[in-house]
């Protein structure tokens, strides 16, 4: 079992280009989350669901988009990239039971020129 | 907005030390948790204690929240060259989106060997 599988890993992007960050879940977990994390600042939350069809906003919604058509994956899109979107973003479940743990995925590091 | 505040930012010891790190938070809340972070990897759970109670174990972890000082700290006994990495503590609000967890900027721990 991967967990959480989020694709690509890596990408670099031009100002004001358009791309599509996946998160991919096999643990059956109604919660998915995702995080920006830049140095100094911890990670942030962007925007999370609490199941299939469902999406709410975090601390730093704007820029990004989301979807979560089906209950194992979660979407994040950037509509026009900016450099201030560089950063590393994570994907995050926990099961619909309070008083659990996350478990994160790997990170995909994005890059604004 | 940031709830926990680890201190301090940065520890460097040596190996066969015990490492603490502490986490302050404002708000009150169901549970907080600790996570690490290898470098250019996702946060990993560690440990998870509830707001009723006062000490946890696990292996060679041992974290302790005082909710009436809104504090907490990790410990890690006989530490280990492999403990290197950034330790952030998160926070669950008491009366927040359930599984909303609020992280802390981050102990960078570095053990010498």
């Amino acid at each position: 079992n991967a967990g959480v599988t989020q694709t690509p890993k890596f990408r670099v992007l031009k100002t004001g280009q358009s791309m599509t960050l996946l998160c991919a879940q096999d643990m059956n977990h109604e919660y998915m989350y995702w995080y920006r994390q830049d140095p100094g600042m911890g990670l942030r939350l962007i925007h999370y669901s609490v199941g299939e069809g469902t999406t709410a906003k975090g601390e730093v919604p704007d820029g990004y988009n989301v979807s979560r058509l089906k209950k194992q994956n979660f979407l994040l899109g950037l509509e026009s990239a900016a450099p201030s979107q560089t950063s590393v973003y994570f994907c995050a479940i926990s099961p619909l039971l309070s008083n659990y743990g996350y478990t994160f995925g790997s990170g995909t590091r994005l890059t604004v020129v | 907005s940031q709830q926990g505040e680890e201190d301090p930012q940065a520890l460097s010891i040596q190996e066969g030390e015990n490492a603490t790190m502490n986490c302050s938070y404002k708000t009150s809340i169901n549970n907080l948790q600790w996570y690490r972070q290898n470098s250019g990897r996702g946060l990993v759970h560690l440990i998870l204690i509830r707001s009723n109670e006062r000490e946890k174990h696990s292996g060679r972890l041992r974290v302790t929240l005082d909710t009436s000082k809104k504090s907490s700290s990790l410990l890690i006994t006989a530490s280990r060259a492999a403990d290197t990495a950034s330790y952030f503590c998160a926070t669950e609000n008491y009366g927040g989106s359930q599984g909303n967890l609020i992280f802390g900027k981050g102990t960078k721990l570095s053990v010498k060997p």
